[in-house]
């Protein structure tokens, strides 16, 4: 299995509604990553985690809530967000944080849209 | 600072062949990473180098160059379903991908 799954795939909140995001990845990646994609940018690093430890934060908003609960699952949990943070949120996982050859693996993203 | 520079936009003719150019400054360098876009989609991996030559993968071939900062993605027999956004990454002294913003290739026909 060489996949990366998220759920769900879209998703339309209102600014007080509490809402998860989910990652799943069974190729025994240690890392896992949360990305979020504006159109047309790159993707932004979020949080890194790396052997179910937070690992990097990228001084995101405490509306974003990150939770590992094992080494093939990542949660995004959010709370109170902004029309703003609208975006594509991209999970990935690598083998390990720190190796030379790190490919990431993308899951499909979930389309997020805040009203 | 950190910083990879890309063309923002590229078009070329079905059948032909296209070159993505990407310059990088960072802070160490472990290695740079092309990853392709589909609109609406995920990255996905095309090729990775650490050492300077030409790495080739059928249509696709990816070059780099440490001493210039350099390095290139070759499409050739461009095909409509290669358009896409082409995105060049670099992994940096902390191991952590640096992200181009990316080559938006158009293919007409």
């Amino acid at each position: 299995d060489t996949e990366v799954t998220q759920t769900p795939k879209h998703l339309v909140m209102g600014m007080t509604n509490k809402k998860s995001l989910k990652c799943e990845q069974h190729m025994g990646h240690r890392a896992m990553y949360w990305y979020k994609q504006k159109a047309k940018k790159p993707p932004e690093l979020m949080f890194v985690y790396s052997y179910e430890k937070l690992s990097i934060n990228e001084s995101v908003p405490s509306r974003f809530s990150p939770e590992c609960p094992n080494s093939s699952l990542l949660n995004l949990h959010l709370h109170a967000l902004q029309p703003e943070d609208s975006a594509l949120y991209l999970c990935a996982s690598s083998q390990a944080l720190a190796d030379i050859y790190n490919e990431q693996f993308f899951g499909p993203g979930t389309r997020l849209t805040v009203l | 600072g950190q910083n990879i520079d890309q063309p923002t936009e590229m078009t070329a003719t079905e059948g032909a062949i296209v070159q993505i150019n990407c310059t990088y400054q960072t802070s160490g360098f472990n290695g740079l990473f092309w990853y392709q876009q589909h609109a609406g989609e995920a990255p996905t991996f095309l090729s990775y180098n650490v050492l300077d030559g030409l790495e080739e993968k059928g249509r696709f071939s990816s070059f780099l160059s440490r001493s210039k900062g350099y390095s290139y993605l070759l499409l050739k027999e461009l095909q409509m379903k290669d358009s896409a956004s082409y995105l060049c990454a670099v992994v940096d002294s902390n191991y952590q991908l640096i992200w181009g913003a990316g080559t938006k290739l158009i293919i007409k026909p």
